[in-house]
């Protein structure tokens, strides 16, 4: 079974400034997805950020990037030039590739680490 | 405007009622998740179903239900047999065929118990 470690339940930034949230997973799979979902005070979670496990290079999606390390099983988030509008609740979620068998569509999420950026 | 539709937004229901929520979906999508969101404990997969007449249980299955007799539609049942069913319920769907796996997600469905 896969797991998803968020070590960081809550953090803060001022505006402006970067900002980098953790996360951790743990698998015996090969090939897989990784994502960033954010969902504000609104609640409708939405996707920041997708990762393929087989791609090397970082994903990136305007203000948000990543740090993917694959032998480390780790998969950050950094958000650059934070706005008021970032402030909400990340989790960073594991789905298996679609070709990987039982379990593949599931999406594994961490427990969300909540930021609030502070004028 | 192509989406995902949960009804009703607040709900609830006396202990030993059952309740089912509803979930619309309009993206074509083949895939339809739902789960469970409780403070401090992320989301927890409670069904998913792949294809029309075809669902399986996830993490936290026991007290709830799901038929999926229409591709747009996967709607929850929350029995009696569920001991703790106060929660935040979402509703999600993906499109299998673009092997991208993102999901998307309706807006959710409080449940109180009194």
């Amino acid at each position: 079974a896969q797991t998803v470690t968020q070590s960081q339940p809550e953090m803060s930034v001022q505006e402006a400034e970067t900002v980098t949230l953790s996360c951790t997973y743990d698998t015996s799979e090969s090939n897989y997805y990784l994502f960033w979902y954010k969902q504000p005070p609104s609640r409708q979670m939405i996707l920041v950020i997708r990762q393929e496990a087989y791609k090397q290079q970082n994903a990136t999606e305007n203000r948000f990037s990543v740090n993917f390390q694959k032998a480390a099983k780790s998969f950050s988030l950094k958000i650059s030039d934070s706005q008021l509008g970032d402030t909400a609740m990340y989790f960073c979620a594991f789905m298996k590739h679609k070709y990987s068998g039982a379990g593949s569509y599931q999406l594994t999420f961490g427990k969300g680490t909540k930021l609030s950026v502070i004028p | 405007d192509g989406g995902i539709t949960q009804s009703p937004k607040y709900l609830f229901r006396k202990e030993g009622q059952n309740v089912t929520l509803s979930c619309e979906q309009n993206l074509n999508h083949d895939a339809m998740y739902w789960y469970r969101q409780d403070p401090g404990q992320g989301l927890r997969l409670i069904y998913y179903s792949q294809i029309v007449n075809d669902f399986q249980k996830g993490d936290i299955a026991e007290g709830y239900s799901v038929s999926r007799e229409k591709k747009e539609s996967f709607p929850l049942t929350v029995t009696s047999a569920q001991k703790n069913p106060t929660a935040f319920y979402l509703c999600a769907s993906s499109a299998v065929a673009l092997n991208t796996g993102e999901l998307f997600f309706g807006e959710g469905s409080r449940l109180t118990v009194l």
